[in-house]
């Protein structure tokens, strides 16, 4: 069975600081992975996608890293800011036929305090 | 903002009773998916259409469930004689799929809040 595994479940840090989220996925045959930011009553938004040659991808202050052999990912987040409270959902792509099949994580939820 | 838009934002009603749902993807987008959010999980796949062709559907997706995309433009999910355990975020997602492709990026809508009593 596909499964994705996020650590921590939740996470508070003060404002200006870093932090790394973990994504442990069991999906197979692979075709990608994406970092997704979910605020609160809202819909999920790409952050990164990283194929499996891809062992790193940045947008802006999100740094995302694959290792396709250990089936880890991690985001990193630098210099937090407030508005970066929110869901992190790691979410990976099965190469199945036609059907784009997505297997979501249940997320580590961001809290950046001042 | 994504350019999915969904309707209505939220639902409030009573066991028994019968909603729809719908969702305006990007006009471009051959390919619709709907998906089901309960607090604190991630998103759970129900259905998608490529055009108004539904090609797959979720064992999640009892018969009290029903999904349309009649002229393979926007899209509605209904959901008869709810139960409290119908109680979710509803997520309508779309993506340009070229050929067989696999693995494109579903641009998500803000979601359908339903509650029921």
């Amino acid at each position: 069975k596909n499964q994705v595994e996020q650590s921590p479940q939740s996470l508070i840090i003060l404002e200006g600081k870093n932090c790394t989220l973990q994504c442990n996925y069991t999906v197979s045959p692979f075709s990608n992975l994406r970092w997704y930011k979910q605020d609160t009553g809202r819909g999920p938004v790409s952050l990164t996608i990283m194929t499996f040659s891809e062992n790193t991808k940045s947008n802006g202050r999100y740094t995302a890293t694959l290792d396709a052999d250990t089936k880890q990912s991690s985001l990193h987040i630098t210099a937090s800011q407030l508005s970066d409270s929110a869901s992190y959902i790691c979410v990976v792509s099965a190469r199945t036929g036609t059907a784009s099949k997505l297997t979501f994580g249940t997320g580590t939820r961001l809290q950046v305090t001042l | 903002d994504t350019g999915v838009s969904q309707d209505p934002r939220h639902k409030i009603t009573k066991r028994g009773q019968n909603v729809t749902f719908r969702c305006d993807p990007i006009s471009e987008h051959n390919r619709l998916y709907w998906y089901r959010q309960t607090l604190g999980q991630g998103p759970e796949f129900l259905t998608y259409f490529q055009n108004e062709a539904q090609l797959e559907k979720s064992r999640l997706l009892s018969d009290r469930f029903s999904a349309e995309r009649p002229k393979g433009s926007f899209s509605t999910l209904e959901i008869q004689r709810t139960e409290q355990g119908d109680s979710a975020m509803y997520l309508c997602a779309s993506s340009l799929a070229v050929g067989q492709g696999a693995g494109e990026t579903q641009y998500f809508g803000p979601g359908t809040r339903l509650l029921v009593l």
